[in-house]
């Protein structure tokens, strides 16, 4: 059974860093894209950060370029989204999802809450 | 980048009726549409991909039409457990990734 299991976030202070996981299982790691989406409390979704299957080029909107980095380990199934110099804006629960062989988003996780307020 | 207006925001409807989401795209994406399905508590479900074809698990009475720009998530017979939010997301250029403004489904 394919798993995606987030962990990392919580409360932090604006300015503060936090690095968010994302543990796979049920699947080949290596072979898949992993991509991070938020949702802000009562908004739709939003991508965050995609990164290939062997970790070589990573992709970002403008929104968070520069200060989020998408990175996986496949040798540990697991893939992370380092996040810097959060802002107020950056506050919403992040889920990582497995690009699926259609390039949809065949599995997600339950996702995680970040928080960013002084 | 691709464009993704979904309508309506908000969608009553009893149980065993019918409704229809739209979805309607900047610029063509041929077939490559996604919906998916979100509920409290629970992992987001992919529904649909590639505009029509349903992915494995996904209730017969679950469909999906459309292709270039325009596009409807149609759901019969509507059960109990639909009731949710459904988002629509173009995956034929990626990244980047974008979704629709998403659609609430609740019981009326």
């Amino acid at each position: 059974e394919v798993q995606l299991v987030e962990s990392g976030g919580g409360l932090v202070q604006p300015g503060s860093p936090l690095k968010l996981s994302c543990a796979a299982s049920g699947f080949t790691f290596s072979s898949n894209w992993l991509n991070w989406i938020r949702q802000a409390p009562g908004k739709g979704l939003e991508w965050v950060a995609s990164i290939n299957p062997d970790g070589s080029s990573t992709y970002y909107p403008d929104t968070v370029k520069g200060r989020f980095v998408v990175s996986k380990d496949n040798a540990k199934n697991t893939g992370y989204l380092q996040m810097n110099n959060l802002r107020s804006e950056d506050t919403a629960m992040y889920y990582c999802a497995r690009t699926g062989a259609n390039w949809d988003l065949d599995y997600w996780g339950q996702g995680v809450m970040v928080t960013v307020s002084s | 980048d691709v464009q993704m207006t979904q309508s309506p925001s908000n969608l009553a409807a009893s149980p065993g009726e019918s409704v229809s989401i739209n979805c309607k795209a900047s610029k063509s994406i041929s077939k490559y549409l996604a919906w998916y399905q979100q509920k409290p508590g629970k992992a987001n479900k992919l529904l649909i991909y590639s505009g029509s074809t349903l992915q494995s698990g996904t209730p017969s009475r679950f469909s999906g039409s459309g292709s270039g720009t325009d596009f409807t998530l149609t759901i019969r017979n509507l059960e109990p457990e639909d009731f949710g939010l459904y988002y629509c997301q173009q995956h034929n250029e990626y990244p980047p990734l974008t979704f629709g403004s998403g659609t609430k489904l609740e019981i009326k």
